[in-house]
C-alpha cells in the first residue's frame, strides 16, 4: 500500500522560498505508470493543482497562475519528490498535499499525503 | 483554459436521500473527469475516474455519469459518512483543473 508523507517548514517569510518534500513509501517513485504532483488548498478555498512531474520522461508541468515561481523535482535515491516555490506571498499560504497521479486512471490522483500547512508571515 | 463549474455550491440533504451533484466543463472534455470527496482535516479521496469508473473500495452507492460537457456524481442513499465537500477534476494534457466544490450538509 503506497503512502505519501509531506514535510517542510510550516512557516515561511514573505518573498522567501518555500520548500516541501514528499516521501514515497511502499512503492517505486520511478514507476512509469505514475506522475507525482502537488495540490494546495488555501483557507476557505477549493483545491488547486500546483505542479506535476513524470520521472520516466523528466517532464514537469506547472499551473500557469504560479508565473514560473515553482519547481518540482524527484530524488530517486531518497524516494521523494519536492516542490520549491519562490517569492512567496500571503496568497501562497495553504494546506499543501502531495499526490500520486495514475495514468491508468485517466490521470486522476489516487493516493494523497495527509497534507502540510504552510503559513506565510514575517 | 477549460473551466469546471459545479452546482449547487451547497446542498442540504437527509440520511437516505438521493443526491446529485453536477459538474459542467466550458468545452467538451470527453470523459476525462474524476470526482473526489474531501472531509475536514483529511486528504481528498478519489471516488470516480474516467467519468464513471468507481475507484476500488468506494461504496457502490456512489456513481458517476456524463461525457462531453456535463457530468453528474450521484449518491443513491446518503449516509452519515457522506457529509463532505465533493470536487470534480479535469485532466487536460498537461494540467489539472478542479471545480470549486459542492458541500453536502445535513
Amino acid at each position: 500500500q503506497l503512502q505519501l508523507q509531506e514535510s517542510g517548514p510550516g512557516l515561511v517569510k514573505p518573498s522567501e522560498t518555500l520548500s516541501l518534500t514528499c516521501a514515497v513509501f511502499g512503492g517505486s517513485i520511478t514507476d512509469s505508470r505514475y506522475y507525482w504532483g502537488w495540490i494546495r488548498q488555501s483557507p476557505g478555498k477549493g483545491l488547486e493543482w500546483v505542479a506535476s512531474i513524470y520521472y520516466y520522461s523528466g517532464s514537469t508541468h506547472y499551473n500557469p497562475s504560479l508565473k514560473s515561481r515553482a519547481t518540482i523535482s524527484v530524488d530517486t535515491s531518497k524516494s521523494q519528490f519536492s516542490l520549491r516555490l519562490m517569492s512567496v506571498t500571503a496568497s501562497d499560504a495553504a494546506l499543501y498535499y502531495c499526490a500520486r497521479v495514475a495514468g491508468d486512471y485517466y490521470y486522476a490522483m489516487d493516493v494523497w499525503g495527509q497534507g502540510i500547512t504552510v503559513t506565510v508571515s514575517s | 483554459d477549460i473551466q469546471m463549474t459545479q452546482s449547487p455550491s451547497t446542498l442540504s440533504a437527509s440520511i437516505g436521500d438521493k443526491v446529485t451533484i453536477t459538474c459542467r466543463a466550458s468545452q467538451s472534455i470527453s470523459d476525462w473527469l474524476a470526482w473526489y470527496q474531501k472531509k475536514p482535516g483529511k486528504a481528498p479521496n478519489l471516488l470516480i475516474y474516467k467519468a464513471s469508473a468507481l475507484e476500488g473500495g468506494v461504496p457502490s452507492r456512489f456513481s458517476g455519469s456524463g461525457s462531453g460537457t456535463e457530468f453528474t456524481l450521484t449518491i443513491s442513499s446518503l449516509q452519515i459518512d457522506d457529509f463532505a465537500i465533493y470536487y470534480c477534476q479535469h485532466y487536460n494534457p498537461y494540467s489539472w483543473t478542479f471545480g470549486q466544490g459542492t458541500k453536502v450538509e445535513i
